[in-house]
């Protein structure tokens, strides 16, 4: 099972770029890189998946080095909604539960 | 996405009662649901995978007879938390997978 460590805790301004970086040493192979983000008292959502190099979509993107050791959530000019616990997983594409740890994410706080 | 609902989302019952609470996938059929539960601060914790047409798959530690999961159609699945005391009260989480793992927006019981 692939453990992953993020910072507990980070704090940021609107408009600003956040960068959240995670680390998996022990990915496997066929593993993917999940992100997901939780506001309280709610499901996580999903954010954005990848295997290698870079992903983007309308939210995010995701930065893999070739090692895929660690993943880097990139997050553009955050607003106050952004304030949120973020989750990095690693797992089958599917996201097969019996192989996702899910540790305490990173908590992120926007600020004005 | 795909999208995961749960119904309630918020319930509060007596000690000794017994809760049920739906996972449905709206848009989208889900041979195989999971069951997670937070507690506050904490990370998500996974209960249970819900197998259509078969009986579900409970992690280490959790009462398969207390926590009894349905998943009698390719969208819905049921937790029913029987004889609820206290130390039930949590944020119950279910989701289902369609390429990725997709969560419902969580049921929050308290049980007085």
């Amino acid at each position: 099972l692939a453990k992953t460590t993020q910072p507990i805790s980070m704090d940021s301004y609107e408009g600003q770029e956040v960068n959240i970086t995670c680390s998996h040493n022990n990915i496997a192979t066929n593993d993917y890189i999940t992100w997901y983000q939780q506001f309280p008292s709610q499901g996580p959502r999903f954010i954005i998946q990848g295997y290698k190099t870079k992903v983007t979509n309308e939210v995010a993107s995701l930065f893999i080095p070739a090692d895929r050791k660690s993943s880097t959530l990139s997050l553009p000019r955050v607003s106050l909604s952004d304030t949120a616990v973020y989750y990095c997983l690693v797992g089958d594409q599917a996201g097969n539960n019996r192989k996702l740890i899910w540790g305490l994410g990173t908590s992120l706080a926007v600020n004005p | 996405g795909a999208v995961v609902s749960q119904h309630p989302s918020w319930v509060i019952c007596k000690s000794g009662t017994s809760v049920k609470i739906e996972c449905r996938s709206l848009d989208f059929q889900a041979t195989t649901m999971f069951w997670y539960r937070q507690f506050p601060k904490q990370s998500l914790m996974l209960m249970a995978t819900s197998n259509e047409g078969s009986k579900a798959t409970y992690e280490q530690g959790v009462e398969k007879d207390k926590f009894l999961i349905n998943h009698a159609s390719l969208t819905l699945s049921t937790l029913t938390v029987t004889s609820a005391h206290p130390e039930d009260s949590s944020f119950y989480i279910c989701s289902a997978i369609q390429e990725t793992q997709y969560f419902g927006p969580g049921t929050r019981l308290l049980v007085l």
